[in-house]
């Protein structure tokens, strides 16, 4: 059983704060990492697919970071919003048989 | 129409009926998946399909078949369920499922299932 762990399990933040949450996933048989933010009532968005070690991404004010040797990757929200509120999953692909195995999320909520 | 669509939205059900979810995309992808999310845990990989044949059913009760009669389209067959099996049911699509764990992966809104 692939170990996937996602800190911290919820966050609160103010308006206009920058925050950051991790992801924690093995460092062999890796293939990918992707991230998705899943809005309540709403179906998961991707947000990033990273495949290669040191990669960085970013779209608008979220950005990842990605570590395959030590099995770790950032997300970062810089300057967060309300419509971020959301659920931030990541998932891991590799293993055996590289289906993708999934956290349990980070809770975000922006208060105004 | 564009995305993943999922009917219905919500389904309650007794542990004796026989229904069915559906999925469909119009993405143009080749592979598509169901998950299954229960209350407090991870999004779980149940079957994978690429090109309609299934490639992956990750330990799945009988108890749920499912059908890909081309690429566009996928059922999730429910019968003689348990209370246990009362989750939310997502369906996916990526591109192709060759290998499908580097491609991003597109999702319906899901259909809340509840077993009484």
């Amino acid at each position: 059983i692939l170990n996937v762990e996602q800190s911290p399990q919820s966050l609160h933040v103010q308006e206009g704060d920058s925050t950051n949450f991790t992801c924690s996933f093995p460092s062999s048989n890796f293939y990918a990492l992707h991230w998705y933010r899943w809005e309540t009532a709403k179906s998961p968005e991707a947000l990033f697919v990273m495949t290669l070690n040191g990669d960085e991404k970013k779209k608008g004010r979220i950005s990842a970071t990605l570590n395959t040797k030590e099995g770790y990757s950032y997300l970062y929200i810089k300057g967060s919003q309300p419509e971020d509120s959301a659920t931030y999953l990541c998932a891991f692909g590799g293993g055996s048989n590289y289906k993708l195995t999934f956290g349990k999320g980070t809770l975000l909520t922006v208060n105004p | 129409e564009t995305g993943v669509t999922q009917t219905p939205r919500h389904l309650v059900m007794g542990m004796t009926n026989k229904k069915s979810l559906k999925c469909e995309q119009h993405l143009g992808h080749n592979a598509m998946y169901w998950y299954k999310q229960s209350a407090k845990k991870p999004l779980e990989l149940m079957f994978v399909y690429n090109f309609k044949e299934q490639t992956e059913n990750n330990s799945v009760p009988s108890r749920f078949s499912p059908e890909c009669p081309n690429s566009s389209h996928l059922f999730l067959h429910l019968h003689t369920l348990q209370p246990e099996d009362s989750a939310l049911y997502l369906c996916a699509s990526s591109q192709d499922g060759a290998h499908y764990s580097n491609q991003p992966q597109h999702f319906g809104d899901g259909t809340r299932l509840s077993i009484l």
